[in-house]
């Protein structure tokens, strides 16, 4: 069965350093998403992509952030310079959505950041 | 009030049994209702999802939508050990937009 997968697993970086998240999702999916959850938190949305074009973000997906698919199946999340608060695991998720088909999100793995 | 409310628990029972899990909600837009399970450190793993009101078996899994009363229920029959792990309930108000997650309610399924 087709799935999301992300690397790496874990990442460990220095506070103020870049990271890049990588995403694959499913092939035939349209709709891509960051997700994002604090140790002992909720799940917590942080960005939707489609059409090449973000299509909704949450007050957490502040300047530091951005997405991107730089070919026909990576998307990835990239932090510009890592604060302590961004150590969480990072969900990517992927969606086969169109108007004649009700479907939800699939998720990955994940990717566990921690931020020294 | 919260958008979406989960009691975490955590929820211990006896291998065999009736497990209920629920969710209320106060967002009347939300279309979508799902059910993930998610074991620790690991990523959500959808079990469920139905659109709108009403209910959807698969296996020794029910879930039940009553949009009148905002309340959600994901049932599981004849529960295993294997069946341990935390359950979100999740919604959505369109397939495509953002899910907001409850909390989730750790089970414990005791053999």
């Amino acid at each position: 069965e087709p799935e999301v997968t992300q690397t790496p697993s874990h990442q460990v970086t220095q506070m103020g350093q870049e990271v890049i998240l990588r995403c694959v999702p499913i092939s035939n999916h349209l709709y891509f998403y960051w997700y994002r959850q604090i140790l002992g938190q909720k799940v917590e949305f942080l960005v939707s992509f489609y059409n090449n074009e973000i299509s909704e973000k949450s007050e957490i997906f502040d300047d530091q952030f951005s997405v991107e698919r730089p070919d026909g199946s990576n998307f990835t999340l990239k932090i510009r310079s890592t604060k302590l608060e961004d150590s969480a695991m990072y969900f990517c998720a992927s969606s086969p959505w169109t108007s004649r088909t009700k479907e939800t999100q699939y998720f990955g793995p994940g990717t566990r950041l921690l931020v020294l | 009030q919260k958008e979406v409310e989960q009691d975490p628990g955590p929820l211990s029972v006896p291998e065999g049994a009736i497990v209920s899990l629920n969710c209320t909600y106060s967002n009347s837009a939300f279309q979508y209702f799902m059910w993930y399970r998610q074991h620790s450190r690991k990523g959500p793993e959808l079990l469920m999802y139905t659109y709108s009101s009403g209910n959807k078996e698969d296996g020794r899994f029910t879930a039940q939508v009553d949009k009148s009363s905002k309340y959600i229920s994901l049932f599981i029959r004849d529960s295993q050990p294997s069946d341990s792990a935390t359950y979100l309930c999740a919604m959505s108000g369109s397939s495509a937009s953002k899910i907001i997650f409850g909390s989730g309610t750790r089970l414990s399924i005791r053999p």
